[in-house]
């Protein structure tokens, strides 16, 4: 079936480091992608989305991109700051908005 | 965007007793789905909440254990029955606004803690 493989937190790092979370999926058709974060006491939100293959979605510095050749869709930033100190979903979504999340990775960024 | 109010958003309950989650949404909304949160696990989907009729259950979860009503197209709730220690979660809904068809809003969520 369906699946969201992504990297095992947490990851912890300074402020104004890199960022990259590594999320892999498994799908039959053309699913649509998505990375959602947690922040601490709140409920999930959108982070971003992409669509079809070679689509890039961002948001708050965050950008994503769909890769179908490599079934990849690593989140990056170029410079975390404390407050983006959450827990990241990334999630596939196969048709009637039917959401496979996967397990999700926590980031703790440190001042 | 859409205001999900998710009430309680935690309770403590005894074994054996049942307790119903509320979800009410201020905007019109086209789908409502349940969710599932294990401790230190992704979110599972439990169910689609159908407007009128009988929700559409995921694998692995059925009727009589998590029965689902939504009356109306912005209210919905879920309960939990013949609690155990394994339902001890937390509980998650989510619907896609009619305006915005193309993502899914979350409620904060029900903290469950089964004793």
């Amino acid at each position: 079936g369906d699946s969201v493989t992504q990297m095992e937190g947490p990851v912890t790092l300074s402020e104004e480091a890199f960022l990259t979370i590594n999320c892999t999926y498994t799908a039959t058709g053309y699913p649509s992608l998505f990375w959602y974060v947690q922040y601490p006491g709140e409920g999930l939100q959108l982070l971003l989305k992409a669509t079809k293959a070679d689509d890039k979605g961002s948001n708050k510095g965050f950008e994503a991109t769909y890769r179908k050749e490599t079934t990849s869709f690593h989140l990056e930033k170029g410079s975390v700051q404390v407050s983006d100190s959450a827990v990241y979903f990334c999630a596939l979504e196969t048709g009637g908005f039917k959401t496979i999340f996967g397990a999700g990775t926590r980031l703790f960024v440190k001042a | 965007s859409a205001v999900i109010s998710q009430k309680p958003s935690r309770d403590i309950c005894q074994r054996g007793t049942s307790l119903t989650i509320q979800c009410q949404v201020d905007s019109q909304v086209t789908m409502m789905f349940w969710y599932r949160q294990q401790p230190g696990q992704s979110l599972t989907l439990i169910a689609t909440a159908n407007q009128g009729s009988e929700a559409t259950y995921e694998s692995g979860f059925v009727i009589d254990k998590f029965p689902i009503s939504r009356p109306n197209l912005t209210f919905s709730t879920l309960t939990v029955s013949n609690m155990s220690p394994e339902d001890s979660s937390i509980y998650l809904c989510s619907v896609v606004v009619r305006e915005s068809n193309e993502k899914l809003f979350f409620g904060s969520g029900t903290q469950l803690s089964v004793l």
